[in-house]
C-alpha cells in the first residue's frame, strides 16, 4: 500500500514549455485534490475532483488543467508554464470529504 | 473567504519545554479542523482531526483543542524533543460546502526544538 505518489519528484522547465505532473493514490479514495504551495502564502486550492470522470477548479487554478480519467490517477497539465508557476505541488486524497486528506511527497518545479 | 492565521510564525525552544500553537479562524461555521506537521522537503502528515462537535483530541503527546465559537484552536506539544523540529499547519474545513472537502490552511508554524 504505497498510498499517495507523486511523479516526478522534480522538474526544471524552460517558460513557455508544457508538462504533466501524475498523482496515484491506492486506496479506492474519491476525492482528490492539487495544492500548490508557495513561502510565505501557505498551501493554495487549485483544482479538485469529487470522482472518477469529475473536476472542478479551486482558488488558483488559471494557467492549469487537470484530468481524472481514472479513480485513481488524477493529473495536472500545465500548457504553457510561466516562472509564476514555480512552486511545489502536492497532491491529496481522502475517502470522502469529512474525513482526513492524504498527501502526496510533493513535485518541486522550476520554471525558469 | 475564510481566512486562517497561525502564531507564532516560528518558535525555537530548549527541549523538554511544553509548547502551544495557535490557530485562529474567521468563519466558525466550520465542519472540522485538522493539525498537520510537515517536514522539510516532505508532504503532509495528519497529526489530529477535530470534528466541530468536539472540544480536543489527544494523541500522545499531542492535544489539539477547539473553540468554535471564538474561533480558536491550539494545539500543546508535551515535553517537545528535537524530533518534534518541523512545520505545524492547521487546516479548516467550512461547513458550507463540506461536501466538497476543502480545506484552507494556515500559513504554518516552525518549530525548532534544540536539544
Amino acid at each position: 500500500n504505497a498510498g499517495v505518489t507523486q511523479t516526478p519528484k522534480f522538474r526544471v522547465l524552460k517558460t513557455g514549455q508544457s508538462m504533466t505532473l501524475l498523482c496515484a493514490q491506492d486506496m479506492n479514495h474519491e476525492y482528490m485534490y492539487w495544492y500548490r504551495q508557495d513561502p510565505g502564502m501557505g498551501l493554495r486550492l487549485i483544482h479538485y475532483s469529487v470522482g472518477e470522470g469529475t473536476t472542478a477548479k479551486g482558488e488558483v487554478p488559471d494557467g492549469y488543467n487537470v484530468s481524472r480519467l481514472k479513480k485513481q490517477n488524477f493529473l495536472l497539465g500545465l500548457e504553457s508554464a510561466a516562472p509564476s508557476q514555480t512552486s511545489v505541488y502536492f497532491c491529496a486524497s481522502t475517502p470522502n470529504a469529512q474525513e482526513t486528506q492524504y498527501f502526496g511527497p510533493g513535485t518541486r518545479l522550476l520554471v525558469l | 473567504k475564510q481566512e486562517v492565521t497561525q502564531i507564532p510564525a516560528a518558535l525555537s525552544v530548549p527541549e523538554g519545554e511544553n509548547l502551544v500553537l495557535n490557530c485562529s479562524f474567521t468563519d466558525s461555521a466550520i465542519y472540522n479542523l485538522q493539525w498537520f506537521r510537515q517536514d522539510p522537503g516532505k508532504g503532509l502528515t495528519s497529526l489530529l482531526l477535530i470534528q466541530s462537535s468536539q472540544r480536543e483530541q489527544t494523541s500522545g503527546r499531542l492535544n489539539a483543542s477547539l473553540d468554535k465559537s471564538s474561533g480558536r484552536s491550539t494545539l500543546y506539544i508535551a515535553a517537545s524533543q528535537p524530533g518534534d523540529s518541523a512545520t505545524y499547519l492547521c487546516a479548516v474545513r467550512l461547513r458550507r460546502g463540506s461536501t466538497l472537502g476543502r480545506l484552507y490552511f494556515g500559513r504554518g508554524t516552525q518549530l525548532t526544538v534544540w536539544p
